[in-house]
This record gives C-alpha cells, structure tokens and sequence, in this order.
C-alpha cells in the first residue's frame, strides 16, 4: 500500500484563485481527516469524514473553505478565492474504525498563495 | 475545549546527551496523549501513545496528571532522533477521536 496520497505536493497560486486539494486516504480506513500546518499554530484539524460523511467541519476557518468527499477513496480540500494567509502545509490523513487515534498521514501539499 | 502546549520550538543537544521535550495539557475529561515524529523528508507518524507505556526508539513518555504533563524523554540522544516532534491528545467525541496537536518542537541533535 502507497499510504496516503496526496496531490499536488506545491501549488504556487495567487491571491483570488481556486485552489483544489486532492487526498486518496488507505483503502478500507473509514476515517479522513484535513489538517493544515502552520509555524505560528502548528497542527490544527479542518474537518474530518467518517464514511463519506462530513462529521466535525468547526475548525474549517472561513466559507472560503469546503471539503468534499465523493466517495471513500477520494477526497478534496478546496480554497475559493484562495489568500496569502492561507500559506501552509496542508496534509490529509484517514485512520480506520478501530483505532481512530492512529492517524496515518499524507506527505502534504505545500501551498503558497502570492 | 482541549489545549496542548509545547513550550520549545527548538531543542537542541549533543549527541549522547539526554533529551526531554516537554508537553502539558488541559482537557476535562480523561485524556489520552500521544507523541509523533516527522522526520525530514518523511511522514508524520505516530512515535508512541501513553496507554501503551512502551519504548519506541529509546523514548519514553510517562502521563502525569497531577502536573497536565506528558514529557518525551531520551536518556542519550541520536543524531538520526533529529526530527519534529509534536505531542497530541485525542478527545473522544462519541464518532471518532479527534486529536489536538501541540506547536511542536523540532529536535535538533549535533556532534
């Protein structure tokens, strides 16, 4: 199993862009989760799924942000219209059923919005 | 609402020496932490968790709750433990275990 996968790996945009994220959690895990990564806030959770299904989205930080997840072996993390602020490190992470404190993550997507 | 703080960005030792980084908590229920690491050009991953009071690499972390501390320790640090190591606790939310990540502190072991 490749783990994780996430796509891009940089995304270089500007300000006022549509920035897609792209996340294909381990097959057969029932949870995925978005993180983003900053150095001033380190980890913080967006959102997470359980079989499809957004269940937390309250660290999602503005209606700029949706996640969506289609189905259980795909997921996107999308910033429309995308901001300088929202510079970080973006990683996706599923877990399964029984242990959903082991969180297996992705390499992440580096974004840089000029 | 559950915090974690890491109170060193940068922790940085001699090779050999003993190391110590250093996580608290606040959380009102029964809380369950965990270390993970992320090395240089690699994943985060899960280093160890409290409940399993094990050693992974050499380190160890005791739950201390009188003092809200959860302390990853070394007694004689490798130049390959060089990482960024971020301290979590997992709130349990009735659906899944949400995790709440501290800063992090990056480790930084020299000769």
């Amino acid at each position: 199993d490749a783990g994780v996968i996430q796509s891009p790996r940089h995304e270089v945009t500007e300000m006022g862009q549509e920035v897609t994220l792209r996340c294909k959690p381990i097959s057969g895990h029932d949870y995925l989760f978005w993180y983003r990564q900053t150095m001033m806030r380190g980890l913080e959770l967006l959102i997470y799924f359980n079989n499809n299904v957004p269940i937390d989205d309250s660290g999602m930080p503005e209606d700029r942000f949706s996640a969506k997840m289609p189905n259980a072996s795909f997921s996107t993390l999308k910033i429309q219209p995308s901001e300088p602020r929202d510079s970080a490190v973006y990683f996706c992470a599923s877990s399964p059923k029984i242990s959903t404190d082991t969180q297996y993550f992705g390499p992440g997507t580096r974004l840089t919005v000029l | 609402a559950q915090r974690v703080t890491q109170p060193e960005k940068l922790l940085s030792v001699f090779k050999g020496a003993p190391v110590e980084l250093k996580c608290n908590y606040s959380y009102s229920g029964s809380p369950e932490l965990f270390w993970y690491v992320q090395y240089s050009r690699q994943r985060l991953q899960l280093l160890l968790r409290h409940i399993s009071r094990e050693s992974i690499k050499g380190f160890t972390a005791d739950l201390n709750k009188g003092e809200t501390s959860f302390h990853l320790k070394k007694p004689f640090a490798q130049e390959e433990d060089s990482a960024m190591y971020y301290c979590a606790l997992s709130a349990n939310t009735g659906t899944a275990s949400k995790l709440t990540f501290g800063t992090g502190t990056r480790l930084q072991v020299t000769l």
